[in-house]
C-alpha cells in the first residue's frame, strides 16, 4: 500500500469549473504537507506547504487543506483555467535518521477543457 | 535569479552503458537533491546533499551516485544502466539551512532513456 494515496487518478473538467483532488496519508512522524503542480516536460512547482498544525493555506486560486487527525489533505482550484492543466501531487515530508524526506504520492492529472 | 539548470535535457544510453546527470542549484542554495520521476512509479527520491556530503538517501541501488562540489553543483551519476532506468531524473535545490519548511525549486529535469 503506498504511503501517499492520491485520488483520483485523473480529472476531466470545463473551463471556469471548481474541482477538488484528494490526498491520504498514512505515514508518520510528518512534519509538513505539500502541493506541487507539475506541467508535462516540466520540473514540479510548490503550491503550498502546510505544518501538522496548519488546516487550510491558500496561493491564489488554490487552496490546500489539511485534516491531521484523519491524514487526510485536499487541494481545491476554484474558476479552473486551462492552464491549470498538469499533475498535482501530494507530498509528505516524514523525519527519517533525523533527516526530512520527501514521499510523492502519484499525482492526479487533470485536464481542464474549453 | 536564475533557476535550478540540468544537463543534458535529453539523453538516450543503451543498457550496460553509465550516464552522468548534471544540476545548477539556483545561485546561494546549499542543498540539492536528485528524483527519479517514471510513469509506473511516480517521483522516488534518490539522495540529498549538502555542502558537498550525502545528507539523505533513497533506497535505490548502488548503480546510482552522485556528489556535491564546492559551488553546490551537483551530478549524479547511474552505471550499468538498465531498461528501468529509463525515467525523467530531477534535481531540485534548497538553501538547506531552513528547516522543513523549505521550498524545494525542481530543474527541468533529464530525460534518460536507456534501450
Amino acid at each position: 500500500k503506498n504511503q501517499v494515496e492520491q485520488s483520483p487518478q485523473s480529472l476531466i473538467i470545463l473551463e471556469g469549473k471548481n474541482c477538488t483532488l484528494q490526498c491520504n496519508y498514512t505515514v508518520s512522524p510528518f512534519s509538513n504537507l505539500r502541493w506541487y503542480k507539475q506541467d508535462t516536460g516540466r520540473g514540479p512547482v510548490s503550491l503550498t506547504i502546510m505544518t501538522f498544525s496548519e488546516n487550510t493555506k491558500s496561493n491564489g486560486r488554490y487552496t490546500a487543506t489539511l485534516d491531521a487527525d484523519t491524514k487526510q489533505s485536499s487541494l481545491h482550484i476554484t474558476a479552473s483555467q486551462l492552464s491549470d492543466s498538469a499533475s498535482y501531487i501530494c507530498v509528505v515530508n516524514v523525519l527519517s535518521g533525523g533527516y526530512n524526506k520527501l514521499i510523492f504520492g502519484a499525482g492526479t492529472r487533470l485536464a481542464v477543457h474549453p | 535569479k536564475a533557476g535550478v539548470t540540468q544537463t543534458p535535457r535529453y539523453l538516450i544510453k543503451t543498457r550496460g552503458q553509465q550516464v552522468t546527470l548534471s544540476c545548477s542549484p539556483i545561485s546561494g542554495h546549499r542543498s540539492v537533491s536528485w528524483y527519479q520521476q517514471t510513469p509506473g512509479q511516480g517521483l522516488q527520491f534518490l539522495f540529498e546533499y549538502f555542502s558537498e556530503t550525502q545528507r539523505n538517501k533513497g533506497n535505490f541501488p548502488g548503480r546510482f551516485s552522485g556528489r556535491q562540489f564546492s559551488n553546490s553543483r551537483s551530478e549524479m551519476n547511474v552505471s550499468t544502466l538498465e531498461l528501468g532506468d529509463s525515467a525523467l531524473y530531477l534535481c531540485a535545490s534548497s538553501s538547506g539551512v531552513g528547516g522543513h519548511q523549505e521550498t524545494q525549486y525542481f530543474g527541468p529535469g533529464t530525460r534518460l532513456l536507456v534501450l
